[in-house]
């Protein structure tokens, strides 16, 4: 079985400054990871997602993410945030048969002027 | 392409009454997927479909809940009876294949509220 552990449920940037949203997963497989954003009264939308390859991916609206085995993490980076990139942030993993996905609890961005 | 389209976007109903929710996944995908997101439990999987089949419905709640996918372009998510716990906003997702890596595609959800 899989899991995902978002840490911190709400975090707060001013604009302008780097977004580090993180993840961890648990998987006794190699994991396929996604990070989807939430806004307000919407489904969410992928921003990015590992599957095989490169360990640095990058997605739109100048986000990225680095999957690191050694520390099991898939966090979420952007170097300068914007106000219209206030939503929540889900992280996701697959692993194993099937594609079903399990997600994390999520973190509400919050920028600030 | 329209995206996965869901209706209602939102449904008041009364303890105790059947609500059918509905979704249509994106022309050409072959898996199918419901949501249901709440503040207290998050996003939590219902059931899954590949090629209309029903995969894994392991997160149903109870008999209550029931789940139908007719054919490749259409699905249903039954509620019968409703109860005020079942207040919450479901998603229906599509992906173009059953592999890992594939992405899900979201609808905009439907609000369902039960008095």
């Amino acid at each position: 079985a899989q899991s995902v552990t978002q840490l911190g449920s709400h975090v707060s940037v001013s604009e302008g400054a780097l977004v580090l949203l993180r993840c961890n997963y648990s998987s006794s497989v190699p994991p396929y990871l996604f990070w989807y954003v939430q806004y307000p009264n919407q489904g969410l939308q992928l921003l990015l997602k590992y599957t095989t390859g490169a360990t640095l991916v990058k997605g739109i609206n100048g986000f990225e993410a680095e999957f690191k085995k050694s520390e099991t993490s898939f966090h979420l980076t952007k170097p300068s945030a914007h106000m219209s990139d206030a939503a929540e942030y889900f992280c996701a993993v697959g692993a194993g048969g099937g594609n079903k996905l399990t997600f994390g609890t999520g973190t509400q961005l919050k920028v600030e002027l | 392409d329209a995206g996965v389209i869901q209706s209602p976007r939102h449904e008041v109903t009364e303890m105790g009454q059947e609500v059918t929710l509905r979704c249509k996944p994106i022309s050409g995908h072959n898996s199918l997927f419901w949501y249901r997101q709440t503040m207290m439990r998050g996003l939590e999987l219902l059931i899954y479909f590949n090629n209309n089949v029903p995969i894994d419905d392991s997160g149903m709640p109870e008999d209550r809940f029931s789940a139908k996918m007719p054919n490749a372009s259409f699905s249903t998510l039954k509620i019968q009876p409703s109860e005020p716990r079942d207040s919450a906003v479901y998603f229906c997702a599509s992906s173009l294949g059953q592999g890992l890596g594939e992405t899900q595609y979201f609808g905009p959800g439907t609000r369902l509220l039960v008095l």
